[in-house]
C-alpha cells in the first residue's frame, strides 16, 4: 500500500497568515492526488484534485502543487472559516490511502 | 443537485452484523463508482472498498476481505454496505462517497456519515 506522510498534525496560525501542509507519498503517485477539509461532525470536502486543480466553488486562496512523491496545499491567507483539518489522498492505485491530517487551530 | 443521503445512527453488540445504507439522487446511478470510507473517533479517514453499481463489481481493501459486502439496489439508487462479525474497534462513522469521475477516485460528494457503535 502506499503510505501518505502528512506534516504538521497540528498547526496554529492566525487570520491573514500564509499556511502550506505537506503531503508525503511513498513511492510515486503522479499527480494523482486530492486535499480535503474536514469540519467537526462534518463530511469532508474536496478542495483540490489532480494535485493542483481546484475544484468548484472553492475559493482562489486554496491551492495546491506538487508531483511524485512531494505535495503542497497552501492557504494564502488563512480566513475564519478555514480553520479545521485537511487531509491528503492518493488515488494512484488502489487501496487508495490518505494521509493522518493536519488540524489548522487558532493561534 | 447531487446528493447522497445515508441512514441512521446505529448501536450493535460485538459479533453482530450492520447494514448503512446510502441513496443517491440528481445524477445516473450507474454512471458512477461507489466508495465506502470510515473514521473511527478521532482518527483518520480510512478506505474500505468500491462497487461498481452497473455491474455490481466488487473490490475491497484487504483489511476487510471476508467481512464486508458491499451491493447495490438500482431501482431504488442506493448502495449498502454491511460489515459483520463487528468489534469495538469498528465503532466508527461511515461515510459513503461517490467517484468523482469514473475511473478517478477523488471523492464528491460525500455522505453525511452514519455513526455505527459497538458495544456490548
Amino acid at each position: 500500500d502506499i503510505q501518505m506522510t502528512q506534516s504538521p498534525s497540528t498547526l496554529s496560525a492566525s487570520v491573514g497568515d500564509r499556511v502550506t501542509i505537506t503531503c508525503r507519498a511513498s513511492q510515486s503517485i503522479s499527480s494523482w492526488l486530492a486535499w480535503y477539509q474536514q469540519k467537526p461532525g462534518k463530511a469532508p470536502k474536496p478542495l483540490i484534485y489532480k494535485a493542483s486543480s481546484l475544484e468548484s466553488g472553492v475559493p482562489s486562496r486554496f491551492s495546491g502543487s506538487g508531483s511524485g512523491t512531494e505535495f503542497t496545499l497552501t492557504i494564502s491567507s488563512l480566513q475564519p472559516d478555514d480553520f479545521a483539518t485537511y487531509y491528503c489522498q492518493q488515488y494512484n492505485d488502489y487501496p487508495v490511502t490518505f494521509g493522518g491530517g493536519t488540524k489548522v487551530e487558532i493561534k | 443537485q447531487v446528493q447522497l443521503v445515508q441512514s441512521g445512527a446505529e448501536v450493535k453488540k460485538p459479533g453482530a452484523s450492520v447494514k448503512v445504507s446510502c441513496k443517491a439522487s440528481g445524477y445516473s446511478f450507474t454512471g458512477y463508482y461507489m466508495h465506502w470510507v470510515r473514521q473511527a473517533p478521532g482518527q483518520g479517514l480510512e478506505w474500505m472498498g468500491r462497487i461498481n453499481p452497473n455491474s455490481g463489481g466488487t473490490n475491497y481493501a484487504q483489511k476487510f476481505q471476508g467481512r464486508v459486502t458491499m451491493t447495490r439496489d438500482t431501482s431504488i439508487s442506493t448502495a449498502y454496505m454491511e460489515l459483520s462479525r463487528l468489534r469495538s474497534d469498528d465503532t466508527a462513522v461511515y461515510y459513503c462517497a461517490r467517484e468523482a469521475n469514473w475511473g478517478s477516485s477523488w471523492f464528491d460528494p460525500w455522505g453525511q456519515g452514519t455513526l455505527v457503535t459497538v458495544s456490548s
